[in-house]
């Protein structure tokens, strides 16, 4: 149990163009959904925190218009990258709370993005 | 805000031999301690946690244990085997996770 899928896997893009990634509860009610950035051989940094029908909470320093996040029901948020520069290029990886205790997260396998 | 501090950066175990991962938190507040085991190009699986009404935690071969007075933790991985080989990230949780900055173990055949 407690399943949290990422779509698409991998996506490469040209540089301005937009990409959205979905991050997806499969077994599950996500109260809380969270999206990380992780560059090679470096840690998990936060980027946003999500509720369901709540407007997204930012970490300092992310832009919310580069980065626009949707959580739009308790089994899905989306991730959509606007306007993306290669120095977007990195690994999106997103979690859930809700299956369970209300802190443990459940990670979904990530995506890679490479922007042109 | 919350800072975690990793220690060390990278081990390199024999097979067979104990590996042992520490971890240092400040913010007090924090109550949840999760381990996650990173593989290359996979999210992070939790492999073991503690709460901080707890001093240590065992399941087979990993175990973590908590020391809330000094603000520390470690993960304990006895008998290594190769398949141990990842990164392994601590966390601290107050609301929300801070990561360490990982530990790239090694487990030589």
């Amino acid at each position: 149990g407690a399943v949290v899928s990422q779509h698409p896997s991998w996506v490469i893009c040209k540089s301005g163009t937009s990409v959205k990634i979905e991050c997806r509860s499969l077994d599950f009610q996500a109260t809380t959904m969270f999206w990380y950035r992780q560059f090679p051989k470096q840690s998990l940094m936060l980027m946003a925190t999500s509720n369901e029908g709540s407007k997204a909470t930012y970490e300092q320093g992310v832009e919310k218009d580069k980065f626009l996040i949707n959580h739009a029901s308790l089994t899905l948020s989306t991730l959509t990258v606007t306007s993306a520069h290669p120095e977007d290029s990195s690994f999106y990886i997103c979690s859930a709370t809700g299956a369970g205790a209300t802190d443990t997260q459940y990670f979904g396998p990530g995506t890679r993005l490479t922007v042109l | 805000g919350e800072n975690v501090e990793q220690h060390p950066s990278t081990l390199s175990v024999q097979e067979g031999d104990s590996a042992v991962i520490k971890c240092t938190y400040s913010d007090s507040a924090s109550n949840y301690f999760p381990w996650y085991k990173q593989e290359l190009g996979k999210g992070p699986q939790l492999i073991i946690d503690i709460r901080s009404n707890v001093g240590e935690k065992k399941d087979q071969r990993i175990a973590v244990t908590l020391n809330k007075t000094a603000k520390h933790f470690s993960l304990h991985i006895t008998e290594t085997q190769p398949e141990d080989s990842a990164v392994y990230f601590c966390a601290a949780w107050s609301g929300k996770s801070t990561f360490g900055d990982g530990t790239t173990l090694t487990v030589k055949p």
